[in-house]
């Protein structure tokens, strides 16, 4: 049982490449979600996904693209990557059957640096 | 909106003693709580949550909350610390809404 897995683990970026992060989930969950965090400044979330097809924003979605097309995956996009999104990414996946008491399940993380 | 507030960037406490981490809340609706851990290069642990009921919370690794709705705080707390508590920890709520907010998190570090 993998849980939540995130690919790449690491990965250096020049400014203006792009590039996509892959999240995958085994745990049927419904809900997925992306975050960043960022010394000093925790979690912020960047976009959520409450089922197949479905995406919508968070605190910090500019900059950012996300697709949903299988449950189990949720892919984070970067169009033209910049500097300030340098940063470590976080997946979570959350089950709807329990709605707002279902705790979130975390990947390891991408360590993600811009040049 | 949703937001937590943890206001100590760190907690230093001896092993064995007891210790607590800060969090308040701010929520338009009824609060859905939850402490998570998380240890160097790794995503988050789930700890603990609150969402109706006893204000006591119970959670993992000897782990409790207490929620108190006067004082909007979730505090966690345990009562003998122990070296491998060190890690980092975050304060989260869920309003209306299905996302989570976090905490900036509080670094505990426990000395022997």
């Amino acid at each position: 049982n993998a849980g939540v897995t995130q690919t790449p683990k690491f990965r250096v970026l020049k400014t203006g490449q792009s590039m996509t992060l892959l999240c995958a989930q085994d745990m049927n969950h419904e809900y997925m979600y992306w975050y960043r965090q960022d010394p000093g400044m925790g979690l912020r979330l960047i976009h959520y996904s409450v089922g197949e097809g479905t995406t919508a924003k968070g605190e910090v979605p500019d900059g950012y693209n996300v697709s949903r097309l299988k449950k189990q995956n949720f892919l984070l996009g970067l169009e033209s990557a910049a500097p300030s999104q340098t940063s470590v990414y976080f997946c979570a996946s959350s089950y709807s059957r329990e709605g707002r008491n279902s705790p979130l399940h975390f990947g390891n993380g991408t360590r993600l640096t811009v040049t | 909106a949703q937001s937590v507030a943890q206001p100590e960037d760190q907690v230093n406490v001896a092993e064995g003693n007891p210790l607590t981490v800060k969090c308040t809340y701010s929520v338009s609706g009824n609060p859905y709580l939850f402490w998570y851990v998380q240890y160097p290069n790794r995503g988050l642990q789930f700890l603990l949550k609150y969402i109706t009921g006893d204000n006591l919370v119970k959670g993992s690794y000897g782990f409790e909350a207490e929620f108190n709705k006067s004082q909007t705080s979730f505090h966690l707390k345990k009562p003998s610390a122990l070296v491998s508590d060190s890690a980092l920890y975050f304060c989260a709520v869920r309003d209306i809404g299905n996302d989570m907010r976090f905490g900036a998190g509080t670094r505990l570090t426990v000395k022997p």
